[in-house]
């Protein structure tokens, strides 16, 4: 059964950076990519980024360019998101979400963590 | 980038009834489109990958088709259970952006 889990909600001061991560379970895990989408409050989906560890690459939508890392651990099957320069507008809901593999025909999400909730405030 | 457009934005319908969602795309993304479904306070959940493919477990009501750029996503008779939110989202070149969604409400 796959499972993915994200770490707990973080309370952020502008400015400051927060890292978010996503571990998964059921199937090898270079055999699939990983998404990030985030939802500000009563907001829509928001594509941020994919990373595929079996690749090695990664890609952020222009928007965050710049200010957001995405990383990958094979020996804990995780991967990370790393956002920075935090403002009010960061506030959101980041999910994390494990594809249906690794070719362009595959890269759907298919499997989601539970969210994590990032606050920033002062 | 593509971008991706959805309607209606709301949409009130009743248990039995059949409902169709439409997404299009700004430029052809061939099959590479999928729909997902969010209740409040819960992550999203894939329905449909590959503009027709039904996710395993999920219910046959649903169904999705078109290539292109344009798609729909229908239910065939509405159950309680599917009052919710529904999101298309493309997957054929970066970034692999949502339609802004579709809200499913009771009549």
């Amino acid at each position: 059964q796959v499972q993915v889990v994200q770490s707990g909600a973080e309370l952020k001061k502008p400015g400051s950076s927060v890292k978010v991560s996503c571990k998964a379970s059921g199937g090898t895990f270079t055999s699939y990519a990983f998404t990030w989408v985030r939802q500000a409050p009563g907001q829509g989906l928001e594509w941020m980024g994919g990373i595929i560890p079996a690749f090695g690459t990664s890609h952020t939508t222009p928007k965050f360019q710049g200010r957001v890392t995405l990383t990958a651990d094979e020996s804990t099957t995780s991967v990370y998101m790393e956002l920075r320069s935090l403002t009010s507008d960061d506030t959101a809901i980041y999910y994390c979400a494990r594809t249906g593999g690794v070719w362009e025909s595959q890269r759907y999400p298919q499997h989601w963590g539970q969210g994590t909730l990032v606050t920033v405030s002062t | 980038d593509i971008q991706m457009t959805q309607s209606p934005s709301t949409l009130s319908s009743s248990v039995g009834d059949r409902v169709t969602i439409t997404c299009r795309a700004s430029q052809s993304i061939d099959s590479w489109l999928a729909w997902y479904q969010q209740k409040p306070g819960k992550a999203p959940k894939l329905l449909i990958y590959k503009a027709s493919t039904l996710e395993s477990g999920v219910p046959s009501r649903f169904s999705g088709s078109g290539s292109g750029t344009e798609f729909t996503l229908t239910i065939s008779r509405l159950q309680p259970d599917d009052f919710a939110s529904y999101y298309c989202q493309q997957y054929h070149s970066y970034p692999y952006n949502f339609g802004q969604g579709t809200k499913l409400d009771i009549k």
